[in-house]
């Protein structure tokens, strides 16, 4: 099956920094990537998402990118603000396959 | 945000004992996930289903058990609790498997 990676595992970043979050997955097969918020005692929200037909997508301080060859997609976000500290998941999934496969979480804090 | 009601929210049970954790949604969505979250292992599939009566295993099946008898309501048993069973555990649906997965908020469950 499939098995995705995902780093750094914490991250601490200085309020108006960016932020960076690196997966990578196994199968070639797999079409797409969601990303997920997870704050505490709370389920996962998505915040972002990309099919395997495009590069890079952006929503406002939030982008992911897309490298299908490398297998590998990232999660960037812009001017951080303390609102933005959570842990943030990594997942893929090839469509009409059942399963979703996530990554082990980040813990991203931002210092203000 | 998407109609899904996790109950009960909190539970603490002793070790032998048989536990149902219910999933409730009103989104009328196809698939409904089960998971565990744990400290270092992100989120791990327990079992999901793909329809009323129709489901298969995930990663961390043993030890549970899983049921569907409408569309809306997908329960997780524990048939005999063990303390490795202490736990977050998540239900998640979705519609299409090319589409994001949407949480509930989680039940926390101890085992002692």
């Amino acid at each position: 099956g499939e098995n995705v990676e995902q780093h750094p595992s914490t991250l601490s970043v200085q309020e108006g920094d960016s932020a960076v979050i690196k997966c990578t997955y196994s199968d070639s097969a797999s079409n797409y990537f969601p990303w997920y918020k997870q704050e505490l005692g709370k389920g996962p929200q998505l915040i972002i998402d990309i099919r395997s037909n495009v590069g890079e997508k952006k929503d406002q301080r939030i982008a992911v990118t897309l490298n299908k060859t490398a297998k590998h997609f990232s999660l960037h976000i812009t001017e951080t603000q303390p609102e933005d500290s959570a842990v943030y998941f990594c997942a893929a999934t090839v469509y009409n396959f059942n399963k979703f496969y996530f990554g082990s979480g980040t813990k991203l804090n931002v210092k203000p | 945000d998407a109609g899904i009601t996790q109950s009960p929210r909190h539970k603490v049970t002793e070790t032998g004992t048989p536990v149902t954790l219910r999933c409730h949604q009103t989104e009328n969505h196809r698939y409904m996930y089960w998971y565990r979250q744990d400290p270092g292992h992100g989120l791990r599939l327990i079992h999901y289903s793909y329809g009323v009566k129709d489901t298969d295993k995930g990663e961390v099946s043993d030890g549970y058990s899983v049921s569907r008898s409408k569309t809306e309501d997908f329960l997780l048993t524990l048939e005999s609790a063990t303390s490795s069973q202490t736990s977050v555990y998540f239900c998640a649906i979705t519609g299409a498997t090319n589409q994001p997965q949407h949480f509930g908020d989680g039940t926390r469950l101890s085992i002692l």
